[in-house]
């Protein structure tokens, strides 16, 4: 059972938009930056957005990022094939005095 | 180029002990905290531990407090992990990241590719 919630799978069309959701508590997202991070099969997490919204040199801006209150979200924009992988969101939790992780949203562009 | 190559898995007995090491390049090691992040096959990533840039901050995810221990050597740009009484839902794969230049940040900016520990008896 992961601390911060996201939905298993999403799914869109190439080309098309789709949003992925991270929900935590005060103690976590509520007073932390939260960050973004994509796995294509088989490689290692990469950094996609920290500090909320901000995109590290080299992510396109297709892939942005925004919090309110206790609640993350991922947007990706302009769906490619190359875009299918499991995302996940991160962030401090200051009550655990620990990083934690969402469970992870596998994206399939159909 | 930032790399970050982890070695020292293995496979083990339950009860037995590993250790892992990360060796660092390409930014300066001294300056950021690090960390180590599992992920059980088929499973999502979990925050293990971390330490600040000078090892006066020091963290452990409840699952792994006082069986692993975290370490630094900054003169070596290397970072280590102590698994003791390793049990079978250690089985995973480590990965050895980089943080930020204050401990406590949750963005992870550099992984390296992860070595695989497995317990079994």
């Amino acid at each position: 059972q992961s601390v911060l919630t996201q939905p298993p799978s999403v799914s869109a069309a190439p080309g098309q938009k789709v949003t992925i959701s991270c929900s935590g508590s005060s103690s976590n997202i509520g007073n932390n930056y939260v960050s973004w991070y994509q796995q294509l099969p088989g490689t290692a997490p990469k950094l996609l957005i920290y500090d909320n919204h901000k995109r590290p040199s080299g992510i396109p801006d297709r892939f942005s990022g925004s919090k309110s209150g206790t609640s993350a979200t991922l947007g990706i924009t302009g769906l490619q094939t190359g875009d299918e992988a499991d995302y996940y969101c991160g962030t401090w939790d200051s009550s655990l005095s620990a990083g934690v992780f969402g469970g992870g949203t596998k994206l399939t562009v159909l | 180029e930032v790399q970050l190559v982890e070695s020292g898995g293995g496979s083990v007995q339950p009860g037995r002990s590993l250790r892992l090491s990360c060796a660092a390049s390409g930014f300066n090691f001294d300056g950021y905290a690090m960390l180590w992040v599992r992920q059980a096959p088929g499973k999502g990533l979990e925050w293990v531990s971390g330490i600040s840039w000078d090892t006066g901050t020091i963290g452990y995810a409840d699952s792994v407090k006082g069986r692993f221990t975290i370490s630094r050597d900054n003169a070596k740009n290397s970072l280590y992990l102590q698994m003791n009484s390793l049990r079978p839902e250690d089985t995973a794969l480590y990965y050895c990241a980089k943080g930020g230049p204050s401990y406590g940040v949750g963005s992870y900016d550099y992984w390296g590719q992860g070595t695989l520990v497995t317990v079994s008896s």
